[in-house]
């Protein structure tokens, strides 16, 4: 079955540090989002990217996060200067069309440790 | 009153047991429902999912909608061991960008 990668699994960071978030959607779907789940909480919605541009953010993605696609395959997102509140798994997901149609697939993960 | 309601559990079952996972909402321009379920540190993966009122079986796994109530379920039957995982009622609807919204999730165990 297709799968939705994501590299790298574990990232530790020092606060105030960059980070980039590295996905590989599956190749022939349109959608592509990020979730966020910190620590024995819920799945929350970060941003989806459709047609090389954002849809839809949530509040949490203010101006410090940033998504970018930048060769086709590739699907990124960026913390600009981390805070100890953004440790928490990171999911990239893809569908071939909007989840009402077609099935959200998700990534395994990336655990994002800030210290 | 919150978008998504989810007992997040634990529920501990014996192996073979019914399981019953429920999730009440709000939002009524939410149009499909669907059921993750998640082991620990892994992604979501999609087990179900429905957009009307009713029932949807797939193999030992029954999704349910009452739209009328904003109630959804999903059974599991004979339930195995390998079926202990966090079990995330989702929604999808209120926008046209493939926001999802999450229910909490409940943690199931089925002991041998």
């Amino acid at each position: 079955e297709p799968e939705v990668t994501q590299t790298p699994s574990h990232q530790v960071t020092q606060m105030g540090q960059e980070v980039i978030l590295r996905c590989v959607p599956i190749s022939n779907h349109l959608y592509f989002y990020w979730y966020r789940q910190i620590l024995g909480q819920k799945v929350e919605f970060l941003v989806s990217f459709y047609n090389n541009e954002i849809s839809e953010k949530s509040e949490i993605f203010d101006d410090q996060f940033s998504v970018e696609r930048p060769d086709g395959s590739n699907f990124t997102l960026k913390i600009r200067s981390t805070k100890l509140e953004d440790s928490a798994m990171y999911f990239c997901a893809s569908s071939e069309a909007l989840p009402g149609w077609g099935r959200a697939f998700f990534g395994q993960g990336t655990r994002l440790t800030v210290v | 009153q919150k978008e998504v309601e989810q007992d997040p559990g634990p529920l501990s079952v014996p192996e073979g047991a019914i399981v019953s996972l429920n999730c009440t909402y709000s939002n009524s321009a939410f149009q499909y429902f669907m059921w993750y379920r998640q082991y620990s540190r892994k992604g979501p993966e999609l087990l179900m999912y429905t957009y009307s009122s009713g029932n949807k079986e797939d193999g030992r796994f029954t999704a349910q909608v009452d739209k009328s109530s904003k109630y959804i379920s999903l059974f599991i039957r004979d339930s195995q061991p390998s079926d202990s995982a966090t079990y995330l009622c989702a929604f999808f609807g209120s926008s046209n960008t493939g926001k999802l919204i999450f229910g909490q999730g409940t943690t199931l165990q089925v002991k041998p």
